[in-house]
């Protein structure tokens, strides 16, 4: 059972321009959100999060914004660098429980020059 | 930021012996520390979460005499793989958590391991 899905495998974008990556999760008694991002043989690299009582957070050109009663969440990049390009994966945790992350399966993000 | 490492960041070991990783925290300290699997192509699989001086809490299917987690201080946490096999072959990940950092986990680089 996916409890967080992101249902676009990869994404293709092109320099400078904003690149989304969106995440659908069903157990709504997750309440606390995180968006990661990996380069392959590393450990995720945290980048920003965002608590259910907020619907949107800004750190530089990452944004998050969170849609509940759609369960519903994305991350927009502007403006998008080569830089970014990796695996973006979403997680999320039921703080009332043993703050456990439970992760989305991964987009690929390549931006392009 | 917050920073986590591990050790070994790869091994390559013979069928049936023991490998162990470690892994740090090295400015904060972690009430609560997380192992992670990752399968090629897969998102990270939670194996087990430790709080430090309490045995760890493993995820369903994890073989707990097989993993081995030791969270002996609020900075380190060892996974020991035991009677290593082919299929354990792997990459390992940490995280760390800190109760005065919120819900944040910080990932270490990760171990891939390889056996024989």
């Amino acid at each position: 059972d996916q409890q967080v899905k992101q249902n676009s495998p990869s994404l293709s974008v092109q320099e400078g321009r904003i690149s989304i990556l969106n995440c659908d999760y069903t157990n709504s008694m997750f309440d606390y959100f995180l968006w990661y991002k990996k380069y392959p043989a590393e450990g995720p690299t945290f980048l920003i999060s965002i608590s259910s009582i907020k619907d949107k957070n800004e750190d530089g050109r990452f944004t998050v914004f969170l849609n509940k009663s759609a369960k519903h969440l994305s991350l927009h990049i502007v403006p998008s660098q080569p830089g970014d390009s990796a695996v973006y994966f979403c997680a999320a945790i039921n703080t009332g429980t043993a703050s456990k992350l439970t992760f989305g399966t991964g987009t690929r993000l390549q931006v392009t020059l | 930021g917050a920073v986590v490492s591990q050790h070994p960041s790869r091994v390559i070991c013979k069928s049936g012996t023991s490998v162990k990783i470690e892994c740090r925290s090295l400015d904060f300290q972690a009430t609560t520390m997380f192992w992670y699997r990752q399968f090629p192509k897969q998102s990270l699989m939670l194996m087990a979460t430790s709080n430090e001086g309490s045995k760890a809490t493993y995820e369903q299917g994890v073989e707990k005499d097989k993993f081995l987690i030791n969270h002996a201080s609020l900075t380190l946490s060892t996974l020991t793989v035991t009677s290593a096999h082919p299929e354990d072959s792997s990459f390992y990940i940490c995280s760390a958590r800190s109760g005065g950092r919120g819900e944040t986990q910080y990932f270490g680089p990760g171990t891939r391991l390889l056996v024989l």
